[in-house]
């Protein structure tokens, strides 16, 4: 089974800053794919990033981008520039690559993050 | 972009009453439809996988009888959730997803319901 960890319940920057949300997993599955998603105050869940294991390079999407590190099972979001929009819960998941049609998303308890203005 | 509805936004009840939500994705179709239940500042917690056609496969400790889940087309699936109490209040988010390993899943904007 896998597990995705968020060890940060919360978190607060300040507008225009940049701050990273910690994610760590644990698998024996070596090929899998790991995801943020955000949830803002409205609930809906949003796709910020997704990563492919077999890939060593780090994904990017505009001011978002992540630090994978497979071999520390370690999956961290950079927020570069944060707008007051940018504040959300944010979860980290797990989905096994898998040819079947049921890939399972596993969630991290999420966190909080706050924007000051 | 995929777009994935859920009717009705919000449900009040009365306990001992069931109650149907709607998971429909508009503008693909969609192999499988997963239905997760989130308590306020939690995670979504999966409760059931369902594929067209077929019987919902459901996680462990989740109630088959309470939460009844009906996949009948490739663009509808429905969580009947029965004879409803109060502790079954809470937000319910369905997703759907072209099916196969590591396609992106496409979340409803949730329902949440209340149990009086």
């Amino acid at each position: 089974a896998q597990t995705v960890t968020q060890s940060q319940p919360e978190m607060s920057v300040q507008e225009a800053e940049t701050v990273t949300l910690s994610c760590t997993y644990d698998t024996s599955e070596n090929n899998y794919y790991l995801f943020w998603y955000k949830q803002p105050p409205s609930r809906q869940m949003i796709l910020v990033i997704r990563q492919e294991a077999y890939k060593q390079q780090n994904a990017t999407e505009n001011r978002f981008s992540v630090n994978f590190q497979k071999a520390a099972k370690s999956f961290s979001l950079k927020i570069s520039d944060s707008q007051l929009g940018d504040t959300a819960m944010y979860f980290c998941a797990f989905m096994r690559r898998y040819t079947g049609a049921n890939s399972k998303l596993t969630f991290g308890k999420g966190i909080t993050l706050s924007v000051r203005p | 972009g995929a777009v994935v509805s859920q009717h009705p936004s919000w449900v009040i009840c009365k306990s001992g009453t069931s109650v149907k939500i709607e998971c429909r994705s508009l503008d693909f179709q969609a192999t499988t439809m997963f239905w997760y239940r989130q308590f306020p500042k939690q995670s979504l917690m999966l409760m059931a996988t369902s594929n067209e056609g077929s019987k919902a496969t459901y996680e462990q400790g989740v109630e088959k009888d309470k939460f009844l889940i009906n996949h009948a087309s490739l663009t509808l699936s429905t969580l009947t959730v029965t004879s409803a109490h109060p502790e079954d209040s809470s937000f319910y988010i369905c997703s759907a997803s072209f099916g196969g390993g590591g396609n992106e899943q496409f979340f409803g904007p949730g329902t949440r319901l209340t149990v009086l």
